[in-house]
């Protein structure tokens, strides 16, 4: 059973369309997040959510929307995309959110081009 | 802004070498965990340190916390192809709500 699963994959579209990510974990876990890997392969938070409330909310254009329907789930709905947001975008959850020490458990990314 | 910075950004080995891999910053952080990434999938823990001067093994894996809690080092013991990927530092700081600073990469190819 996977644990942290996102989809899709592989998301190519072009400039100004919008889309949307799915991520579900069935860990039981409190905690999701939303990661994203430049090309240089750094990785930097986004969004975080705890109990379905968001709790951090980086610097982040507004385009970007996080949704969490429920503890089990949080998508990503991105509007009118930019060349700039092609990257790898993480989901990923940890058992005690708050707790700085809390180990993540990472999707395996969903890679978007936009062209 | 906390940074952390790796150290080598590359590394080519042989099988059968040793290697040193450095995670460095002017901060202190409460925890410090690292991950290693393989192409196409997500970074995955492999320890947690969070006491300074602490040291943790895993197998042919070495993990150490600095004294000041500022910088890491993972050291592997004859690599091994295996080993390849990409190892990611992330420090931690209680009460900032769990979110963790990644490092910037290491990314280790062991070759035949």
């Amino acid at each position: 059973d996977t644990a942290v699963s996102q989809t899709p994959k592989y998301l190519v579209t072009q400039m100004g369309n919008d889309k949307s990510i799915k991520c579900e974990q069935n860990l039981g876990h409190d905690t999701m997040y939303w990661y994203k890997q430049d090309s240089k392969k750094f990785l930097k938070i986004m969004f975080s959510y705890n109990n379905k409330e968001l709790i951090i909310n980086e610097t982040v254009p507004n385009r970007f929307s996080p949704k969490s329907p429920d503890k089990a789930h949080l998508n990503l709905h991105i509007n009118s995309l930019e060349l700039g947001d092609s990257a790898v975008y993480f989901c990923a959850s940890s058992q005690f959110g708050g707790h700085y020490n809390s180990p993540l458990h990472f999707g395996n990314g969903t890679r978007l081009t936009v062209t | 802004t906390q940074l952390l910075e790796q150290s080598p950004q590359f590394l080519s080995i042989q099988e059968g070498e040793n290697l040193t891999v450095y995670c460095n910053s002017s901060s202190v952080f409460s925890s410090l965990q690292w991950y290693r990434q393989e192409p196409g999938e997500g970074p995955v823990l492999l320890v947690t340190v969070v006491t300074g001067g602490e040291v943790k093994k895993l197998k042919r894996l070495t993990f150490q916390f600095g004294d000041a809690r500022k910088d890491s080092s993972l050291h592997i013991t004859a690599a091994q192809p295996g080993d390849t990927g990409l190892y990611l530092c992330a420090g931690g700081v209680a009460g900032t709500a769990s979110k963790l600073t990644f490092g910037t990469g290491t990314r280790l190819q062991v070759t035949l």
